[in-house]
């Protein structure tokens, strides 16, 4: 089955420590994105990749970073994590264009811890 | 700026219908869309609204007032596996998604 795919689903990290999310996809969309979901939170769009251009969000903090090597994978890098880095990192795909209405199809998310 | 609101928590009986409603103010709008997310799981997509009015997916439907800034969610015959969060979610004319916090439905036999 065509699928977003997120490893780990579970993360713990130290406080200060880099630590990579990856994301995957098979369904061949052109567009991906990063959310960050703290606990009984919206969704918070942290930057997106429509093919190879870059959007950062204008409140992104500088600590994350991501990385689109191509199509189907994309990666999520938190250079220092701090406490209130804790969250769901969900990663997410679309087609990207009018005729599929840009819906959005979500991994099932990973949980980092920061200790 | 932009905001969408939702209520916090609603609970409902089991084979009951629940509406939840959504209001939003966005600088732009290119359609709604109604997500269901399980405790510790990613959003799935439950319905899509770019026109007003009324959008009918079995027990599920999604109504749409773009004058009013207004959506709703109506679930019906519901189940217990329906207890969940519902977020609501405006696609901006950039195309990007703003969220909702979610309306987190518990249901009850």
């Amino acid at each position: 089955d065509a699928m977003v795919i997120q490893n780990p689903r579970y993360q713990v990290t130290q406080f200060g420590k880099p630590v990579t999310l990856s994301c995957s996809q098979t369904l061949n969309h052109n567009v991906m994105y990063w959310y960050q979901q703290k606990s009984s939170q919206a969704p918070k769009l942290l930057f997106h990749y429509y093919d190879k251009d870059f959007n950062n969000e204008a409140d992104t903090p500088d600590n994350f970073q991501s990385r689109r090597p191509n199509t189907s994978f994309c990666f999520l890098d938190i250079r220092s994590p701090g406490l209130g880095d804790a969250a769901m990192y969900l990663c997410a795909t679309s087609r990207g264009d009018r005729l599929a209405g840009y819906e959005q199809y979500f991994g099932p998310g990973t949980r980092l811890t920061v200790t | 700026g932009q905001n969408i609101d939702q209520p916090t928590e609603m609970t409902a009986t089991e084979g009951a219908i629940v509406q939840i409603n959504c209001t939003y103010q966005t600088s732009g709008f290119n359609g709604l869309f109604w997500y269901q997310q399980h405790a510790g799981e990613a959003p799935t997509f439950l319905s899509y609204n770019v026109l007003d009015g009324l959008e009918e997916k079995g027990r599920f439907s999604s109504f749409l007032s773009r004058s009013k800034g207004y959506s709703y969610l109506l679930l019906k015959e519901l189940q217990m596996k329906d207890s969940a969060s519902y977020l609501c979610a405006v696609r901006d004319q950039f195309n990007k998604l703003i969220f909702g916090a979610g309306t987190r439905l518990a249901v009850h036999p």
